[in-house]
């Protein structure tokens, strides 16, 4: 699988605990934001999204909060699990342009 | 129904070569797009397809690289000739019709690692 870069961010977090991962977008222009997780060896796997219009939406145990203002983007995962051990990217998209990625989140679940 | 497909899934080869990599789309998806994550990096946008037709090639690095999609199914990326910073792991992804203007779903493949030495 695909190695993780010895400098990505990392968040460890309990098994049961709830996990929150950060990002800061560029463009203030961006109308529509992607959590993507990529576990290793795989692709980057769609979890949740979220348009300008909205500051928060639910889906199951994961919560996407938008704050416009200071151009930030969170991913709430409730009672993480030792699946959910991955790298976590944001995607910011702006109508007309392909969609600018973050530099990634890893995310391990200690038992 | 078969995912994005990538083939290889890694390519060791020598600076100075040529590669080839490939992507197999979801089948109705006109849309397909490149993408590469270098180590430890975000993962950058190279170009987009539509249909057999390049939408968008904005993030080719430079000259070195070029993607065909011929008859609008699969595409290939070939590199020629290869170097270092050329390292890292290539994502396709393919979406239904309505361009990147839209919010369709971007499904991404598993991604070719591809090693330059």
């Amino acid at each position: 699988g695909e190695s993780v870069g010895l400098h990505l961010p990392t968040l460890s977090v309990q098994e049961g605990d709830n996990s929150i991962i950060n990002c800061a977008y560029s463009n203030s222009a961006s109308d529509y934001f992607i959590w993507y997780k990529q576990e290793s060896g795989k692709g980057p796997q769609f979890i949740i999204d979220i348009r300008s219009n909205m500051d928060k939406r639910q889906g199951q145990r994961v919560t996407v909060l938008l704050n416009k203002t200071v151009k930030h983007l969170s991913l709430q995962i409730a009672a993480t699990q030792p699946g959910d051990s991955a790298v976590y990217f944001c995607a910011e998209h702006h109508y007309g342009q392909n969609f600018v990625f973050g530099p990634g989140t890893r995310l391990s679940v200690l038992p | 129904e078969a995912g994005v497909t990538q083939f290889p899934s890694h390519s060791v080869i020598e600076k100075g070569q040529t590669v080839t990599l490939r992507c197999d789309p979801i089948s109705g998806h006109d849309n397909l797009y490149w993408y590469r994550r270098v180590m430890g990096k975000e993962i950058k946008f190279l170009l987009h397809f539509v249909k057999e037709s390049k939408q968008d090639e904005s993030g080719m690095p430079n000259n070195r690289f070029l993607a065909e999609r011929t008859g609008g199914t699969y595409s290939t990326l070939k590199v020629q000739p290869a170097e270092l910073e050329d390292s890292g792991v290539y994502f396709c992804a393919s979406s239904l019709p309505g361009g990147a203007s839209s919010y369709n779903e971007q499904f991404f493949g598993p991604g070719t690692r591809l090693t330059v030495l």
